[in-house]
């Protein structure tokens, strides 16, 4: 079946503009999890879901980031006011319930987001 | 909190040769480990997961780990390596966190290089 999915693949944007990652997980897994993954470095945690509900937002660095998944399926990461600092690969994964000692989290590829 | 150390950024072994990448991890109570690899343009898999019981864990394309808890260890090997292991692989640990989510904090990540 289908993995998660992440659009787009590459973002190059300017500092101090507005972007929108998407993220679709695998279907009718409730947990949804964003990292960030800088250059060198392994992934960091910015927010989890379960459902539609935010259960876990402490990993998100400043009130510029935002994320939403209305529906409990797709999900969509918001940067306001860009800064070259937020230049990453934002990786999404879903797993079936959150729970990691049952569960898998399965990775999707990474949205390439470049500050100019 | 919990924290992961890798403490090889790089490793080259030979095609054929035997593998171990060493992780280190802290965290207060029994651990959930996790070993992932990322190869260029591909999301992250999960190569094998420890949680509970027998110390020795296998995984999938060959790998096993060993959890020394003596040690704060989980050192990833395989006895004989192949081109295609060559990618970026990340030690984690996971732990419940805020929200009553469990969340995976990840190691900076061992590039593995296979010579010929």
């Amino acid at each position: 079946g289908a993995g998660v999915s992440q659009t787009p693949s590459n973002k190059v944007t300017e500092k101090g503009k507005y972007v929108e990652l998407r993220c679709d997980p695998i279907s009718g897994h409730t947990a949804l999890y964003w990292y960030r993954q800088s250059l060198g470095q392994g992934p960091e945690f910015l927010i989890y879901f379960q459902g539609t509900g935010a259960a876990d937002d402490s990993g998100l660095p400043n009130d510029r980031f935002f994320a939403v998944r209305p529906e409990g399926s797709v999900s969509t990461l918001k940067i306001q006011r860009t800064e070259r600092g937020d230049s990453a690969v934002y990786l999404c994964a879903s797993s079936p319930t959150g729970a990691l000692r049952t569960d898998t989290q399965y990775f999707g590829p990474g949205t390439r987001l470049t500050v100019l | 909190a919990q924290s992961v150390t890798q403490p090889d950024i790089h490793i080259t072994v030979s095609e054929g040769a035997s593998l171990e990448l060493r992780c280190n991890y802290s965290y207060g109570a029994t651990p959930y480990l996790f070993w992932y690899v990322q190869s260029p343009g591909q999301g992250l898999q999960l190569l094998l997961k420890y949680f509970s019981g027998d110390t020795l864990v296998q995984g999938i394309k060959g790998f096993e780990a060993e959890f020394k808890r003596s040690q704060s260890s989980f050192n990833l090997r395989k006895p004989s390596v192949h081109w295609s292991d060559a990618a970026e692989y990340f030690c984690a640990v996971g732990a419940r966190r805020g929200g009553g989510a469990d969340g995976l904090t990840f190691g900076k990540g061992t590039h593995l290089i296979i010579q010929p």
